[in-house]
């Protein structure tokens, strides 16, 4: 059956320091993958894209990288602040167009 | 301009009433999607609409869920015969076209059954 993971605890980092989220999937053939950003009582926010033919992509402190050898994407919050505290959802859309969330990974940046 | 919005923002019903949770897609956005989102689990896809297509409800979970969406442009989700597994936080997406790769979101209706 299709999955995607994420990591499943909560990751708290230090204000200044480099977050680092995982996404596993395992039978998707995602042509791309996108991540989103969740505030508490907010609907899901489109952060990035990344094409299967795309290893890094960059926006800001944001920084994603596809491996689709390993089924596996990173997402890096560089010099992370307070303000990026958050939850961080990966999804994969598939053949039929419907995007399949992850169950999101939260972060919290302590200042 | 004006997103994605959704009501009632929070919605309390007693387990066998119906509900009725609306969604007002970005104006000119021709797909529309529902999800359910449980306490630290995903998002569900439950259906979607693409312009005058018949939607796709392959994931509505059982029969006492519908939805319509009418001239295009507002939807309407009814739960009939609420359950209290059916509280959850329902969100409403739209996006540009079919195969459009970025959703935009709607703040969400969280829904309690007691």
């Amino acid at each position: 059956s299709q999955k995607i993971e994420q990591n499943s605890e909560a990751l708290n980092i230090q204000e200044g320091k480099t977050a680092t989220l995982t996404c596993n999937y395992t039978n998707y053939s995602p042509a791309y993958l996108q991540w989103y950003r969740q505030d508490p009582g907010r609907g899901p926010v489109f952060l990035l894209l990344i094409r299967e033919n795309e290893k890094e992509k960059r926006k800001e402190r944001l920084k994603v990288t596809f491996d689709t050898t390993l089924k596996q994407s990173l997402f890096h919050i560089t010099a992370s602040q307070p303000a990026d505290s958050a939850t961080y959802l990966c999804a994969l859309e598939s053949n039929d167009y419907k995007l399949s969330f992850g169950a999101g990974t939260t972060v919290t940046v302590r200042a | 301009g004006a997103g994605v919005s959704q009501s009632p923002s929070n919605k309390v019903t007693e387990k066998g009433k119906d509900v009725e949770l609306r969604c007002d897609p970005i104006s000119g956005h021709t797909a529309l999607y529902w999800y359910r989102q449980s306490l630290g689990q995903g998002l569900e896809f439950l259906i979607y609409f693409q312009g005058n297509s018949a939607p796709d409800k392959s994931g509505l979970p059982s029969d006492r869920f519908s939805a319509e969406r009418t001239g295009g442009s507002v939807s309407t989700l009814t739960i009939q015969r609420t359950q209290q597994e059916d509280s959850a936080v329902y969100l409403c997406a739209s996006s540009l076209r079919q195969h459009q790769e970025t959703q935009y979101f709607g703040p969400g209706t969280r829904l309690l059954v007691l």
